[in-house]
């Protein structure tokens, strides 16, 4: 159990709309992860974070934006939510250990429907 | 270009068989590692197994092993005596490196296994 919470677990919500995903892990890790699941596509890569206020795009960022204040919460924003954002969204850490760098840990997943 | 590829959307396995799960990546980094994760009907993503590019022997951790051919570029996750429980969704992905310390890393489309009792 690698400590990562993700809040809502399910959100229905109105195109237009702003909507904020939230990621809360317990261990203090340096680098923290987005990711969205679609049929068809895996999981793509949102955006990361290396650390407080350092953030970088991934593969799919376009109508996404993060921020990270403090160390153990990374929250994704969508400003201006679009059908083509209802996705499940998964929060992942990795813990930089040698061996098997690269390895995920994953939150629980959040379920999002934009109408 | 998809750098990993799992030409398997979905497969049917007799319970107590064995399954291979297929996947190929595409690299031409020497060093860069491969992983399976499941994904249960309950949503969780649950890492099975690791092999490093440089890894002399075939990595297995209890019923999965990875039948890592690097020649051919592939890594085909093989579950032994399949149990109803294996029946999920399964990712193969790749860490590739980059020149941050970020590791990137790409999942494929993933294989839908169902395991009949």
């Amino acid at each position: 159990d690698a400590g990562i919470t993700q809040s809502p677990r399910h959100k229905v919500t109105e195109t237009g709309t702003p909507v904020t995903l939230r990621c809360h892990q317990t261990e203090n890790h340096r680098y923290m992860y987005w990711y969205r699941q679609d049929p068809g596509h895996g999981l793509r890569l949102i955006h990361y974070s290396y650390g407080v206020k350092d953030t970088d795009k991934g593969e799919v960022s376009d109508g996404y934006s993060v921020s990270r204040s403090k160390t153990e919460d990374f929250l994704l924003t969508l400003e201006s939510a679009t059908s083509s954002q209802t996705s499940v969204y998964f929060c992942a850490i990795s813990r930089g250990t040698s061996g098997e760098t690269g390895r995920r840990f994953f939150g629980p997943g959040t379920r999002l429907t934009v109408l | 270009a998809q750098k990993i590829t799992q030409t398997q959307p979905g497969m049917f396995v007799q319970e107590k068989e064995a399954v291979t799960l297929d996947c190929t990546y595409d690299t031409s980094d020497p060093s860069y590692g491969l992983f399976w994760y499941k994904q249960p009907s309950s949503g969780e993503m649950i890492f099975l197994i690791y092999q490093g590019s440089y890894d002399q022997q075939n990595a297995t951790e209890g019923r999965y092993s990875l039948n890592f051919q690097k020649a051919r570029k592939s890594a085909n996750l093989v579950i032994s005596a399949s149990q109803l429980g294996d029946s999920a969704m399964y990712f193969c992905a790749m860490r590739e490196p980059t020149k941050t310390s970020y590791d990137k890393v790409i999942f494929g489309p993933g294989t839908s296994l169902s395991v009949i009792p």
